[in-house]
């Protein structure tokens, strides 16, 4: 398997316009997570899902930020509009099942720069 | 969710063992301990997870006394490709885990 798989790996955008990052999670796996990671705040959660459907969304900044995952095989993280204060290394990851034994599988990460 | 506390950065010379601690003071019946490893401009990755006492893969070890409240990573003869942040977490089912800023861990010759 090819891993969780992110594009674009960078962004660089102006302020106020939208910005669209997209995930391919591994094949077979139910449960998808999104993360920021910046120097000041380490690694946040943003968002998970559990068979598509969102579970848990309190760490989403604003309303600015949304996440769709339309079926088991991709999802999409959007600002809009962005933010300089946005500029962050974003992560998807991966789960097959839920409960311990269960490890999240990272892609390489989209490096999000915001002029 | 259960907090962590770990150093924000720690060194350490090539061929020796390393123990990172954390503390997870109110960690919950039904928390797990696990840990991440993340190497620049990469996603982490999981190294070990464990609920109590002693756990040991090809990686690491991990050490987590009776009650629980702190757990000690050990790397084996460490060598410069293990420079690396080091994140403890603790959580039930491997849900919702807080990263946080983690430990950078570097390696000197």
């Amino acid at each position: 398997d090819a891993g969780v798989i992110q594009s674009p790996r960078h962004e660089v955008t102006e302020m106020g316009q939208e910005v669209t990052l997209r995930c391919k999670p591994i094949s077979g796996h139910n449960s998808l997570f999104w993360y920021r990671q910046t120097m000041m705040r380490g690694l946040e959660l943003l968002i998970y899902f559990n068979n598509n459907v969102p579970i848990d969304d309190s760490g989403m900044p604003e309303d600015r930020f949304s996440a769709k995952m339309p079926n088991a095989s991709f999802s999409t993280l959007k600002i809009q509009p962005s933010e300089p204060r946005d500029s962050a290394v974003y992560f998807c990851a991966s789960r097959e099942g839920q409960g311990p034994g269960y490890e999240q599988f990272f892609g390489p990460g989209t490096r999000l720069t915001v002029l | 969710l259960a907090k962590t506390t770990q150093p924000i950065s720690m060194d350490s010379y090539e061929g020796q063992e390393v123990n990172i601690t954390c503390s997870h003071n109110n960690i919950a019946t039904n928390d797990y301990i696990t840990w991440y490893q993340q190497f620049p401009s990469q996603g982490p990755r999981f190294i070990i997870q464990g609920y109590k006492t002693k756990v040991t893969n090809e990686v690491a070890s991990l050490f987590i006394p009776a009650d629980r409240k702190s757990s000690t990573l050990s790397l084996p003869r460490v060598s410069l490709s293990d420079t690396a942040v080091y994140y403890c977490l603790v959580g039930e089912g491997n849900n919702r885990l807080a990263f946080g800023k983690g430990n950078q861990v570097v390696v000197i010759p």
